[in-house]
């Protein structure tokens, strides 16, 4: 496979449920991001990892949990969620965080709580 | 300080019409300006891009027209075709920035 990949594509959880996104990316990029996107909103940028380090946070709830185990694989762990989390999450990767690198997103988890 | 601005929310374009595409935004630091197209059921993937050093770029169909001073710049989709149809968004960034901000989106429908 090549490009960035998210599993599972669609997800429809509880709000007591405990979910995770998956994203994989296979361009030897060193950051990757998470974003949400709304409808007829902004896409919000959510986390930002440059080589498996945190380094942004943009005041998300901590319902979310993001997870960069190594510089291929991201994470975003969910609990208790609620209707207004409701949204297609996308993961992103770049060759680094330098001004006019391209972003490469992937397909997105459409997630519905109910 | 931080926001984009784009209009309009949607277009409808016959087949070989120009499609134009508008964002505004305030951070005098922004000095990089992409634009990404998405599909249906897609992640979005850049189109074109452009750096405040030059007042027009073109690839193709698609030209960047950029106002420094206005702080404004614009998408023209020149022959428009029903494959074009999509949502588009401006976005920004600075050299001192970790990631893009986007404006709200276009969604973009060519009539054939």
């Amino acid at each position: 496979e090549t490009g960035v990949t998210q599993t599972p594509r669609h997800l429809v959880m509880g709000m007591t449920n405990k979910k995770s996104l998956k994203c994989e990316q296979h361009l030897g990029h060193n950051a990757m991001y998470w974003y949400k996107q709304s409808a007829k909103k902004p896409l919000e940028l959510m986390f930002v990892y440059s080589l498996e380090e945190r380094v942004e946070n943009n005041s998300v709830p901590s319902r979310f949990s993001p997870e960069c185990p190594n510089s291929s694989h991201l994470f975003l762990h969910l609990h208790t969620l609620q209707p207004e989390d409701s949204a297609l999450y996308l993961c992103a990767s770049s060759q680094g965080l330098r001004r006019g690198t391209e972003a490469f997103f992937g397909q997105g988890t459409r997630l519905t709580v109910v | 300080q931080q926001q984009v601005k784009q209009s309009p929310q949607s277009l409808i374009v016959q087949k070989g019409g120009i499609s134009i595409i508008n964002c505004a935004y305030e951070n005098t630091a922004f000095d990089y300006f992409p634009w990404y197209q998405q599909f249906p059921g897609k992640g979005p993937a850049l189109l074109i891009a452009i750096r405040p050093d030059v007042s027009e770029k073109k690839e193709g169909r698609f030209t960047i027209s950029f106002n420094k001073s206005a702080k404004q710049f614009s998408l023209h989709i020149m022959d428009s075709q029903p494959g074009d149809s999509a949502t588009y968004f401006c976005a920004a960034s600075n050299q001192a920035g970790t990631a893009l901000i986007f404006g709200k989106g276009t969604t973009l429908s060519v009539s054939s």
